[in-house]
């Protein structure tokens, strides 16, 4: 099985300040998916980015971009201008092309400072 | 949002007792997933199926059963409760293998095993 590491339980930002949470992946597979999912108190999981590993490009959706390193398997989330909204649990998730299941980190708590 | 309902939400429940989680789609995806939410522990894969009738094991799949009849629901039957098992169960759905295609998660149920 597929491992992902989230190295960081926990981090803090200032408003309106840039903040980078980390992920390792340990696979042997040369074609798979990554996702960045966000879980708020309330509890619900919600997806804010992917990125295919044949793409070289960082995927970016507004403030929350990526930077994807295929051979280091790192894929590190960067959340720029950070709003309180941002403050939630984050978990990384790694998806194989030819398989069925998803595997995800131990989450970062991330907190964001007024 | 993707169209998943779990029920119940919330229960509380004496050890020993059957329990039963209920997850509803209208997204007719074909991957449905159960998993355990744990301090410390990230998201964990009790079991998923990928097809009516089509099921398999996750990492934490001892104690629990599945079953699947029909596209839009998948059930996850605890037939013994233990006090391990309190924990927050999501479901999730996925529309196939081989594509960027996340999961999409229902909101949680909150199950305590006194």
């Amino acid at each position: 099985a597929q491992t992902v590491t989230q190295s960081q339980p926990e981090m803090s930002v200032q408003e309106a300040e840039t903040v980078t949470l980390s992920c390792t992946y340990d696979t042997s597979e040369s074609d798979y998916y990554l996702f960045w999912y966000k879980q708020p108190p309330s509890r619900q999981m919600i997806l804010v980015i992917r990125q295919e590993a044949y793409k070289q490009q960082n995927a970016t959706e507004n403030r929350f971009s990526v930077n994807f390193q295929k051979a280091a398997k790192s894929f590190s989330l960067k959340i720029s201008d950070s709003q309180l909204g941002d403050a939630a649990m984050y978990f990384c998730a790694y998806r194989s092309n030819t398989g069925n299941q998803f595997y995800f980190g131990t989450g970062t708590s991330l907190t964001v400072i007024p | 949002d993707a169209g998943i309902t779990q029920s119940p939400r919330h229960k509380v429940t004496e050890t020993g007792t059957p329990v039963t989680l209920r997850c509803h789609q209208t997204e007719n995806h074909r991957y449905m997933y159960w998993y355990r939410q744990d301090p410390g522990h990230g998201l964990r894969l009790i079991h998923y199926s990928y097809g009516v009738k089509d099921t398999d094991k996750g990492e934490v799949s001892d104690g629990y059963s599945v079953s699947r009849s029909k596209t839009e629901d998948f059930l996850l039957t605890l037939e013994s409760a233990t006090s391990s098992q309190t924990s927050v169960y999501f479901c999730a759905i996925s529309a196939g293998t081989g594509s960027n295609q996340p999961q999409h998660f229902g909101d949680g149920t909150r199950l305590s095993i006194l």
